[in-house]
């Protein structure tokens, strides 16, 4: 089945303390990307990549990092945790072709405290 | 800047048909999309417009003017199931990087 799997998909953690986000898609698409959605501000982009080694920042990267070794998986790292990245997180692909549009992982839901 | 603007709730009864506004204001244009997403899920991709007009899909519509930077969506035949947050997203840059707006949620009512 094709799919986006991203993991965990609940996570408390700590303020500072390091975690990632894995998201992994297998059909072989070559764009990626990372939303945060929070009440009353939609889906913001946090980085998307168009390839493997291509990285470049959304709307809302402060925080943020991430990497893409291969083309399947497109991790997200939080360095250093704070409350307000206290949010939904979805990754998403898309193979580019036009209006293809992205497919959605289900969403990691992250409490920071 | 960038903005997109949509209503932020819509009620209407089932059987009926809604149309769901869009304007947008971006830095580029490569089309628009609307997505379907259902509480604590994941949006689901609906339609997409490139080029002005209507784009038809079953029960759902979607139509398109750039010149104005204008979107609705269409749902006919309301059924209890559509009641969902329908998000319209606009790609800038041609390379996936989708701008949001921040969703209007549809209620369906008996």
């Amino acid at each position: 089945e094709a799919q986006v799997t991203q993991n965990p998909r609940y996570l408390i953690t700590v303020t500072g303390k390091k975690l990632t986000v894995t998201c992994s898609q297998n059909m072989n698409h070559e764009y990626m990307s990372w939303y945060r959605q929070d009440p009353g501000l939609g889906l913001r982009q946090i980085y998307y990549s168009m390839n493997v080694e291509v990285t470049d920042k959304g709307d809302v990267p402060e925080g943020y990092k991430v990497s893409r070794k291969e083309k399947r998986n497109f991790p997200l790292i939080l360095e250093s945790p704070s409350p307000n990245q206290t949010s939904l997180y979805f990754c998403a692909s898309s193979s580019g072709q036009g209006g293809s549009g992205y497919t959605f992982g289900s969403g990691t839901r992250l409490t920071v405290v | 800047g960038q903005n997109i603007d949509q209503p932020t709730e819509m009620t209407a009864t089932e059987g009926a048909i809604v149309q769901i506004n869009c304007t947008y204001q971006t830095s580029g244009f490569n089309g628009l999309f609307w997505y379907q997403q259902h509480a604590g899920e994941a949006p689901t991709f609906l339609s997409y417009n490139v080029l002005d007009g209507l784009e038809e899909k079953g029960r759902f519509s979607s139509f398109l003017s750039r010149s104005k930077g204008y979107s609705y969506l269409l749902l006919k035949e309301l059924q209890m199931k559509d009641s969902a947050s329908y998000l319209c997203a606009v790609d800038q840059t041609g390379a996936n990087n989708l701008f949001f707006g921040t969703g209007t949620r549809l209620t369906v009512i008996p």
